[in-house]
């Protein structure tokens, strides 16, 4: 079966830094996708995983340990605007590009 | 770029009532789209993918369907909806590298 678990909650201060972890169960994986959603809105891409390792793009960083099934977001930094929830989605290999989606961590920063 | 269109933003409607809503692209040509839902406090459930005009495959079991009866268009139906049908509406396309999400529609179901 395919099982994705994230915290649903965390809180930071503002300045700090936040990991949020993502763990997965899966058959066919492809890559792994962080998506940023503030309430009410539509998921914005942030980052995508294909190998093992640290992929860096500004505050935001996104690791992959494909024998592990673990993968974390690394925000620093933090903003009050980073206050948003993070999805994390496995992609599957195949004829199209099927995600499927963690249900989300509710990120709070705080002052 | 591309662009994705969804119509409407918000919609409320009463059990058994019809639905229709639209997902319409720009800037992109023979895109594979897709339909999620999200339930309120939930992860994105994928409903449909569509690789081609008239070619919808189903995700889950459920009273809705979908067409695409053009290439930048994908609409999402129902004969009948349900309270449980309620939920943010999100149409996506990838572009090979990532999936884009459209500004969703929000339906609640009374």
């Amino acid at each position: 079966g395919q099982n994705i678990d994230q915290p649903t909650e965390m809180t930071a201060t503002e300045g700090a830094i936040v990991q949020i972890n993502c763990t997965y169960q899966t058959s066919g994986f492809n890559g792994l996708f962080w998506y940023q959603q503030h309430a009410g809105e539509a998921p914005t891409f942030l980052s995508y995983n294909v190998l093992d390792g640290l992929e860096e793009k500004g505050r935001f960083s996104s690791f992959l340990s494909r024998s592990k099934g673990y993968s974390y977001l690394l925000l620093k930094e933090l903003q009050m605007k980073d206050s948003a929830s993070y999805l994390c989605a496995v992609e599957f290999s195949g004829g199209y590009n099927k995600l499927i989606f963690g249900a989300g961590t509710r990120l709070a920063v705080h002052p | 770029s591309q662009t994705i269109h969804q119509w409407p933003a918000t919609l409320v409607q009463p059990v058994g009532s019809p639905l229709s809503l639209e997902c319409t692209v720009e800037g992109t040509s023979n895109p594979n789209l897709y339909w999620y839902r999200q339930a309120a406090g939930r992860g994105l459930q994928l409903l449909f993918y569509s690789v081609g005009i008239g070619q919808i495959s189903s995700e889950v079991p459920q009273n809705l369907s979908a067409s695409r009866p053009q290439d930048r268009q994908f609409i999402l139906s129902s004969k009948k909806l349900l309270l449980s049908d309620s939920g943010f509406y999100l149409c996506a396309l990838d572009n090979q590298e990532t999936q884009y999400f459209g500004p969703g529609t929000r339906l609640l179901v009374l």
